[in-house]
């Protein structure tokens, strides 16, 4: 079975400062889908960043980005020139590309706080 | 194009009650997803229904917990008999179709509270 982890129940960061969150997971799977999740404290789930596996580029998104390492099984967020708006829980989270279950398996979660 | 949308936003039952969560589907979606997640923890998938379907239900806790999803009419899931552990968010996702680079859209959650 897959497996997200997130060893970071906790980040802080100073306002326009960067940060990085981490994760890994575990899969057999060669093909496969992985995400970052914010979600703030009014509990909705907003979709960050989005990596394809057979992708060697890695994905960015205005101020986020990933360092994706396929062979270590690691997937980081970095979040640069932070902002207030960006304290939330950050959830990274795996999805197998085709067939079988749709499921997203979700990591529990890094909290980040900004601090002005 | 309105969202996915949850109702009741807040639930509150009595332990043995019986709690019933809607979800509503993007307009063209057929794929729907049902994930809790407890306090302080990440979501946990639940349940994978298409229109009239089950797909996977391998995160459903065998007993009190159902789904479903007709033909018309929001998405479904029932939980019989409540118990404080029960207490929990739910969130409800809906993608247009499955696999590929398809997204799922989360709804803004049903937090239940059981007392």
């Amino acid at each position: 079975a897959q497996t997200v982890t997130q060893s970071q129940p906790e980040m802080s960061v100073q306002e326009a400062e960067t940060v990085t969150l981490s994760c890994t997971y575990d899969t057999s799977e060669s093909d496969y889908y992985l995400f970052w999740y914010k979600q703030p404290p009014s509990r909705q789930m907003i979709l960050v960043i989005r990596q394809e596996a057979y992708k060697q580029q890695n994905a960015t998104e205005n101020r986020f980005s990933v360092n994706f390492q396929k062979a270590a099984k690691s997937f980081s967020l970095k979040i640069s020139d932070s902002q207030l708006g960006d304290a939330a829980m950050y959830f990274c989270a795996y999805r197998r590309s085709q067939g079988g279950s749709e499921k997203l398996v979700f990591g529990k979660g890094t909290k980040l706080t900004v601090n002005p | 194009n309105a969202g996915v949308m949850q109702n009741p936003r807040h639930l509150v039952r009595r332990r043995g009650q019986e709690a019933r969560l809607r979800c509503s589907p993007m307009k063209g979606h057929s794929h729907v997803y049902w994930y809790r997640q407890l306090p302080e923890e990440g979501l946990k998938f639940m349940v994978y229904l298409q229109k009239e379907n089950i797909i996977d239900e391998s995160g459903m806790p065998k007993e009190r917990f159902s789904a479903e999803f007709p033909k018309e009419g929001p998405s479904i899931l029932r939980i019989q008999q409540v118990v404080r552990g029960d207490s929990a968010a739910y969130f409800c996702a809906s993608s247009p179709r499955a696999g590929g680079r398809s997204e799922q859209y989360f709804g803004p959650g049903t937090r239940l509270t059981v007392t």
